[in-house]
């Protein structure tokens, strides 16, 4: 079946420095992926939109300049977290839907960011 | 505008029991619904899904059955096993996006 890659799956950096995270569609091409953080007990939140070849669209309240997207190729996408904080420690999850279909939505295992 | 609630858990059950997972969601127009499963370290899988009112979503022994004039889609499985124990997501997407809006989500365990 389709799979969506994400690395790395944890990642621990100091307060101030930047963290890459990429997602990728390994089988399929994807148009559109999106970018949702993960509260401990609580719900998966929308953070952006990622478009290839174009802008990403961001949710209402997440700042686009702290959360930078890059949706350079139809299998890529990218999440940089700059300056990271320890209020930026979450579960960071991607998901890719496959150009061919309407649905449904190819998950990423996600990346537990961890700010000290 | 667009949200999901799901029941709180956790939600214990032994073995065999029945199992109810309630979600109701709130949306303007005819939302699709899905119900989605995260098995411990892994990412999201999609379980079933329901794009009309009266579809009934299925897949590996659970249900759910969209109510529009209830607005909900509770998740249903007759006898579960302990390899279910996992979280629960109730969704729903609205439009073209691909966007999906999730619920808090539930976790379901099941002891032997």
């Amino acid at each position: 079946g389709a799979v969506v890659s994400q690395h790395p799956s944890r990642v621990i950096c100091k307060s101030g420095t930047s963290v890459k995270i990429e997602c990728r569609s390994l089988d399929f091409q994807a148009t559109t992926m999106f970018w949702y953080r993960q509260f401990p007990k609580k719900s998966l939140m929308l953070m952006a939109t990622s478009n290839e070849g174009s802008k990403a669209t961001y949710e209402q309240g997440v700042e686009k300049d702290k959360f930078l997207i890059n949706h350079a190729s139809l299998t890529l996408s990218t999440l940089t977290v700059t300056s990271a904080h320890p209020e930026d420690s979450s579960f960071y999850i991607c998901s890719a839907r496959d150009d061919r279909e309407h649905s449904p939505l190819h998950f990423g295992n996600g990346t537990r960011l961890t700010v000290t | 505008g667009n949200s999901v609630t799901q029941m709180e858990g956790p939600v214990t059950l032994s073995e065999e029991a029945f199992l109810t997972i309630n979600c109701t969601y709130t949306a303007t127009g005819y939302p699709s619904l899905f119900w989605y499963v995260q098995y411990p370290g892994e990412g999201l899988q999609l379980l079933l899904k329901a794009t009309k009112a009266d579809d009934k979503g299925s897949n590996k022994g659970f249900e759910a059955t969209y109510r529009k004039e209830t607005t909900s889609f509770h998740l249903e499985k007759g006898s579960v096993q302990v390899s279910d124990s996992a979280v629960y997501f109730c969704a729903l997407r609205t439009g073209n996006t691909g966007k999906l809006i999730f619920g808090q989500g539930t976790t379901l365990q099941v002891k032997p």
